[in-house]
């Protein structure tokens, strides 16, 4: 069964400054990988996804995220952070044609400070 | 164009009570997923339709769990009777079919007292 880790709950980055949100899958043949952002009280939003092609994929907000088969990770960075994105990220690999299972990470809650 | 639609939003009951959320998904959106998001953790995937046929549903507690998806289009999330454990926040999400993105609703937040 596929899995996903997020290793850090909590990240505290200044407005402004750079952010890279770690994820680690586990799954046995070619995942589906994607990010959603849930803001309080939202539902959750789809940043980016990978599902082949290009390593480096780009999103909405000015995020984008890179597949490392070798590390089966796919980070997510921002080149500077806006103090609209705090908010809670999950990390998502989906099976067979990507959307019919997603399997989420527990979330990492950004915390941006002036 | 409207977004995955969700009621209530909140809901507080007592145990051993029932209660139901209501879904209405994206219009034409044929696939539609009920997920279980406790706090602090990822969704979970509850139940899968497509179209109105539930095509995954491995994971509902089928002994007080009970989802319906009428004519394909609105979907109903039944818990008969609630228990403690219940209280997490229920999200519906839809999507044109099962090979294209998730659009979620804001989920509703149940409290079981």
């Amino acid at each position: 069964a596929q899995s996903v880790t997020q290793p850090d709950i909590h990240i505290t980055v200044s407005e402004g400054a750079s952010l890279e949100l770690r994820c680690n899958y586990s799954y046995g043949a070619t995942p589906y990988l994607f990010w959603y952002v849930q803001s309080p009280g939202q539902g959750l939003q789809l940043l980016l996804k990978y599902f082949s092609g290009d390593t480096l994929v780009q999103g909405i907000k000015g995020f984008e995220a890179e597949f490392k088969r070798s590390q089966s990770s796919f980070n997510l960075r921002k080149p500077s952070v806006h103090w609209s994105d705090a908010a809670e990220y999950f990390c998502a690999v989906g099976i067979n044609f990507g959307n019919e299972k997603l399997t989420f990470g527990t979330g990492t809650r950004l915390t941006i400070i002036p | 164009e409207a977004g995955v639609v969700q009621s209530p939003r909140y809901k507080i009951i007592e145990k051993k009570q029932p209660v139901a959320f209501w879904c209405n998904p994206i219009s034409g959106h044929n696939t539609l997923y009920w997920y279980l998001q406790n706090l602090g953790q990822g969704p979970e995937l509850l139940i899968r339709y497509e179209n109105e046929e539930a095509v995954d549903d491995s994971q509902l507690p089928k002994d007080r769990f009970s989802a319906e998806r009428l004519k394909g289009v609105d979907s109903t999330l039944k818990i008969q009777p609630a228990e403690l454990g219940d209280s997490a926040v229920y999200l519906c999400a839809s999507s044109l079919d099962r090979d294209h993105e998730q659009y979620f609703g804001p989920g509703t937040r149940l409290t079981v007292t």
